[in-house]
């Protein structure tokens, strides 16, 4: 397909696990986001990677999360020791080069810690 | 603290009638503005992009940026059911790679 692929659609973890969320990009598209949307409430920015380069991490909400674009293509999210607070829908987009570029959602991953 | 704020809703409109969405935000350097649809369940798909002052129209939807007032609305003409759904605004500063930041959206719902 044409769009961004986010892998797996729903997730389940016990509390403690370690998960890992993967996000295929738009092809061509050299700028990543990941994105934390929780129930009711608008996305909000984790990280950006521009190719392989993660240029702004400034969003993670812990060191326990963790994300890589190894080969500026794919990228994974990691969660380390999952909370209960991590359950959201994690979301990722991607764009062209050039400032202000309309940025296209992958239909995301959701995450619920029990 | 960069903000965008919206109504949460709902907004209730009949089918066929003008649905009106506003957003404000803080960040006086924004430059890029965009609103996304977002179905229950469904990632947000974009639906318009603004950039300059005034009106931009897209089939039924029309996007109005005022950077003067920080403000930026979209409007719905002969709503249909399927467009209830949850609208977010999203601005950011137009620079590469800078992230887009939401409003917490509004939800809309159109009887029929």
């Amino acid at each position: 397909g044409a769009g961004v692929s986010q892998s797996p659609r729903y997730k389940v973890a016990k509390r403690g696990q370690d998960v890992a969320l993967r996000c295929d990009p738009i092809s061509g598209h050299v700028s990543l986001f990941w994105y934390q949307q929780a129930l009711g409430q608008g996305p909000e920015f984790l990280t950006y990677f521009q190719n392989e380069a993660q240029l702004d991490k400034s969003g993670l909400p812990s060191d326990r999360f963790f994300a890589e674009r190894p080969e500026g293509s794919v990228s994974t999210l990691k969660i380390q020791r999952t909370q209960q607070e991590d359950s959201a829908v994690y979301l990722c987009a991607s764009t062209s080069a050039g400032g202000g570029q309309p940025q296209h959602f992958g239909d995301g991953t959701r995450l619920s810690i029990l | 603290q960069k903000e965008v704020e919206q109504n949460s809703g709902p907004l209730s409109v009949p089918e066929g009638a003008i649905a009106s969405l506003n957003c404000t935000y803080s960040d006086r350097g924004s430059q890029s503005f965009f609103w996304y649809r977002q179905y229950s369940g469904k990632s947000p798909e974009l639906i318009m992009s603004i950039y300059s002052n005034g009106d931009k129209e897209d089939g039924r939807f029309t996007a109005q940026l005022n950077k003067a007032s920080q403000y930026v609305s979209l409007l719905i003409r002969d709503s249909q059911p399927s467009d209830s759904a949850t609208y977010l605004c999203a601005v950011n500063i137009g620079q590469a790679g800078t992230a887009l930041i939401f409003g917490k959206g509004t939800t809309l719902s159109v009887s029929s």
